[in-house]
C-alpha cells in the first residue's frame, strides 16, 4: 500500500511568490496533520484536520500560511507570499482516528 | 505548558552500548508518549509508544520508561547498532482532548560507531 504521499519533494522559489505543498493522506485515514521542521525550532504541528474539517489552526504562524482539505483524499498547503524564513522541511502525516500517525517523506522549501 | 524537553541533543555510543535518551513535560493532562525514529531525508516513523498507566513497554530492543511523578520518560536501545543511528524524538499529545495533536521534542541525534 501507498503511504502518505506529498508532492513536491522539493521546492526552490523566490521571496514573495506563492507556494502551494500538496499531500494525498493514506487511504481510509480521517485525520490529518501538517507539520513543519526546521533546525532552530524542530518539529511544529501546523495544522490538524479531523474528517477534512480543520480542527486546530493553533500552529499555523500567520495569515499568510492557509492549508484546505477539500476532501478525504487531498490536502493543500498554501504559504503567500513566500519568505525566507519559510524555508524548513514541511510533513504531511495522517492517521486513523488518535492511532499511529504516519509521515510522508516531506517537502523541502526553500525560499531566496 | 506545551512544552516537552528531550536530552541530549546528540549521543554517541559505540556498537553494542545502551543509549538513553530523555523527555521531560509540563502539561499533565497528555497521555499518550511516542517516541519517533527519523533517518536523513525521511519521515518520522512511529518506534513505540506508552500511555502513563504503565511504567515500562520493551519492542524488541527499545524501552520507554516512564515516571509519572516527575513528569519525565526515556528511551533505552539494547545492544545498540549502527543501524540504529538516527534522530529520535519524544513526544506527547493528550488523546482524551481533540484528537492526537502531539507536540515533540527537539530531537537527539544519535550515532552508533561500529
Amino acid at each position: 500500500d501507498a503511504g502518505v504521499i506529498q508532492s513536491p519533494r522539493h521546492e526552490v522559489t523566490e521571496m514573495g511568490q506563492e507556494v502551494t505543498l500538496r499531500c494525498k493522506p493514506i487511504s481510509g485515514h480521517n485525520s490529518l496533520f501538517w507539520y513543519r521542521q526546521t533546525m532552530m525550532r524542530g518539529l511544529e504541528l501546523l495544522i490538524y484536520f479531523n474528517n477534512n474539517v480543520p480542527i486546530d489552526d493553533s500552529g499555523m504562524p500567520e495569515d499568510r500560511f492557509s492549508a484546505k482539505m477539500p476532501n478525504a483524499s487531498f490536502s493543500t498547503l498554501k504559504i503567500q507570499p513566500s519568505e525566507p524564513r519559510d524555508s524548513a522541511v514541511y510533513f504531511c502525516a495522517s492517521s486513523w482516528e488518535d492511532f499511529e500517525q504516519y509521515f510522508g517523506p516531506g517537502t523541502r522549501l526553500t525560499v531566496t | 505548558q506545551q512544552q516537552v524537553k528531550q536530552s541530549p541533543q546528540s549521543l554517541i555510543v559505540q556498537k553494542g552500548g545502551i543509549p538513553i535518551i530523555n523527555c521531560a513535560y509540563e502539561n499533565t493532562a497528555f497521555d499518550y508518549f511516542p517516541w519517533y525514529q527519523q533517518f536523513p531525508g525521511k519521515g518520522p516513523a512511529l518506534l513505540i509508544a506508552i500511555r502513563p498507566d504503565v511504567s515500562e513497554k520493551k519492542e524488541g530492543r527499545f524501552t520507554i520508561s516512564f515516571n509519572k511523578s516527575a513528569k519525565q520518560f526515556s528511551l533505552h536501545i539494547m545492544d545498540s547498532q549502527p543501524g540504529d543511528s538516527a534522530t529520535y524524538f519524544c513526544a506527547a499529545s493528550s488523546l482524551n482532548n481533540a484528537g492526537n495533536m502531539l507536540t515533540f521534542g527537539g530531537g537527539t541525534r544519535l550515532m552508533v560507531k561500529p
